[in-house]
């Protein structure tokens, strides 16, 4: 089956500064690749996705970079801010009626004030 | 337009007892996924349900069974609870598409 590592486990920033968290996945037939965000007592919130035949996708302060040949993807925060701190977790899937999320061992994002 | 809700949020169950979680979809969607999170094993696929259907099962035992009804709703039961059963359980709803969508989750306290 699929096989999600996430790096670093925990990151620590300034505000302001960028943060950045890369996964590498075993499966090369998996094709959909979002991050979740889960916040402290709340669910997990899905804040970018992409899907492989996109090498780059971004959203304001968030991009996703996929490199589908090294299999791996990685989540980047521009000008962090203290909303951002939260533990956050990539997955990978197949999809195509397959849609069983393999998840990343999250990274707990701290932004310093 | 409603999220995923669940319920019901938190529960307290001795071990040898067996417990039934609840998960209603986002309206429209049709395929339910079901996940385990806990702090030593992170989230974990149960299994996945699609008109009324199970399509996909993860790696737990068969005392984890699941089903869907007609209105896309699903359950999930656990039998014969143990301790490592302690978790928050979330159940996530797609239309189905790639994009899959977190209820609250039931916090399972097993004692």
């Amino acid at each position: 089956g699929e096989n999600v590592e996430q790096h670093p486990s925990t990151l620590s920033v300034q505000e302001g500064d960028s943060a950045v968290i890369k996964c590498t996945y075993s499966d090369s037939a998996s094709n959909y690749f979002p991050w979740y965000k889960q916040e402290l007592g709340k669910r997990p919130q899905l804040i970018i996705d992409i899907r492989s035949n996109v090498g780059e996708k971004k959203d304001q302060r968030i991009a996703v970079t996929l490199n589908k040949t090294a299999k791996h993807f990685s989540l980047h925060i521009t000008e962090t801010q203290p909303e951002d701190s939260a533990v956050y977790f990539c997955a990978a899937t197949r999809g195509s009626n397959d849609y069983k999320l393999s998840f990343g061992a999250g990274t707990t994002v701290t932004v310093r004030a | 337009k409603a999220g995923v809700t669940q319920t019901p949020r938190y529960l307290i169950k001795t071990r040898g007892q067996q417990v039934t979680l609840s998960c209603s979809p986002i309206s429209g969607h049709r395929s339910v996924s079901w996940y385990q999170q806990t702090p030593g094993q992170g989230l974990q696929f149960l299994f996945e349900y699609f008109s009324e259907t199970q399509r996909n099962k993860g790696n737990f035992p068969g005392r984890f069974s699941g089903r869907q009804f007609s209105n896309s709703r699903s359950e999930m039961n656990v039998s014969t609870l143990e301790l490592g059963d302690s978790a928050l359980y979330l159940c996530a709803s797609s239309r189905p598409s790639y994009e899959q969508y977190f209820g609250p989750g039931t916090r399972l306290t097993v004692t």
